[in-house]
C-alpha cells in the first residue's frame, strides 16, 4: 500500500518562477515529514523537513507547507534555478515505527 | 557527504547467483538502512540495523538476509537472485531512529540480473 504519494510524475518549470511540487499521505500516524533530491547515478540528498506540530519551514528558496487535515504536503521553490532539476521525493515517518515511507517522486526540470 | 561508502557501485549477475552488496560508514551511527528504489514505487525499504547483529525486517524484505558484524559495516544479501530484484540498492544511515529524524544515504549500488 502506497501510503505516501506523489501524483505528479513530472513538472516542468521556468527559470525564476515557482515550482510547488505536491505529496499526498494516508496514515494519520505520521508526524515528521521530509523531502529528498536526488540527481541522476547520485543518491538521494535531504534538502528540507517539517513536524506535524508545525505548518511550515523555510529554508533559503526552499518551504514545506503541512495541512495535517487534508494530509498533504508540498514544497516551494521559489525562485527556481535549472540546477534544481532532480527527482523529488516526499518522505513521511511515525514515533513509532523505524521505517521510513516514500513517495514515487516527481521529475522537476527547470528551464532556462 | 555523509560518509557512506557502497560496494559494487555496479553489477551484472545471472539468476540463481549469490550476491551480496556491502556498505560501510565512517560517522559511527548506530542505525543502519538498505533500500530499493524502483520506477514508480520510489524508496522502499528491505532491512534496518539498529545495532551490531540487531536487524528487523523492512516492507520488501523477502528474498534478502542482512548481516552486521561490525558498526561501520552493513552487508545486503540476495542469496539466490531474480530478475525482479533488478534495481538501485541504497544503504542509509541515522543517528537515531528514522521516526523524526533523517537519514543520510549512499550514492547507491546498480544491480541487473540476467
Amino acid at each position: 500500500d502506497q501510503q505516501v504519494k506523489q501524483n505528479s510524475p513530472s513538472l516542468s518549470v521556468q527559470e525564476g518562477r515557482i515550482s510547488i511540487l505536491n505529496c499526498d499521505y494516508t496514515n494519520s500516524m505520521f508526524d515528521y515529514f521530509l523531502w529528498y533530491k536526488k540527481y541522476p547515478a547520485e543518491g538521494p540528498t535531504f534538502l528540507i523537513s517539517i513536524s506535524s506540530i508545525k505548518d511550515k519551514n523555510e529554508d533559503g528558496r526552499f518551504t514545506v507547507f503541512l495541512n495535517k487535515s487534508a494530509k498533504h504536503l508540498s514544497l516551494h521553490i521559489v525562485p527556481s534555478q535549472p540546477g534544481d532539476s532532480a527527482v523529488y521525493f516526499c518522505a513521511a515517518s511515525d514515533g513509532n515505527n523505524n521505517d521510513m515511507r516514500f513517495g514515487a517522486g516527481t521529475r522537476l526540470t527547470v528551464k532556462p | 557527504d555523509a560518509g557512506i561508502t557502497q560496494s559494487p557501485r555496479h553489477k551484472v549477475t545471472e539468476t540463481g547467483t549469490p550476491v551480496t552488496l556491502r556498505c560501510h560508514q565512517t560517522e559511527n551511527h548506530r542505525y543502519m538502512y538498505w533500500y530499493r528504489q524502483d520506477p514508480g514505487h520510489g524508496l522502499r525499504l528491505i532491512h534496518y540495523s539498529y545495532g551490531v547483529k540487531d536487524t528487523d525486517k523492512g516492507e520488501v524484505s523477502d528474498g534478502y538476509s542482512v548481516s552486521r558484524s561490525k558498526t561501520e559495516d552493513f552487508l545486503l544479501t540476495l542469496e539466490s537472485a531474480t530478475s525482479s530484484q533488478t534495481s538501485v540498492y541504497f544503504c542509509a544511515i541515522s543517528e537515531r531512529q528514522a521516526s523524526g529524524n533523517t537519514i543520510y544515504f549512499g550514492e547507491g549500488s546498480w544491480l541487473t540480473v540476467v
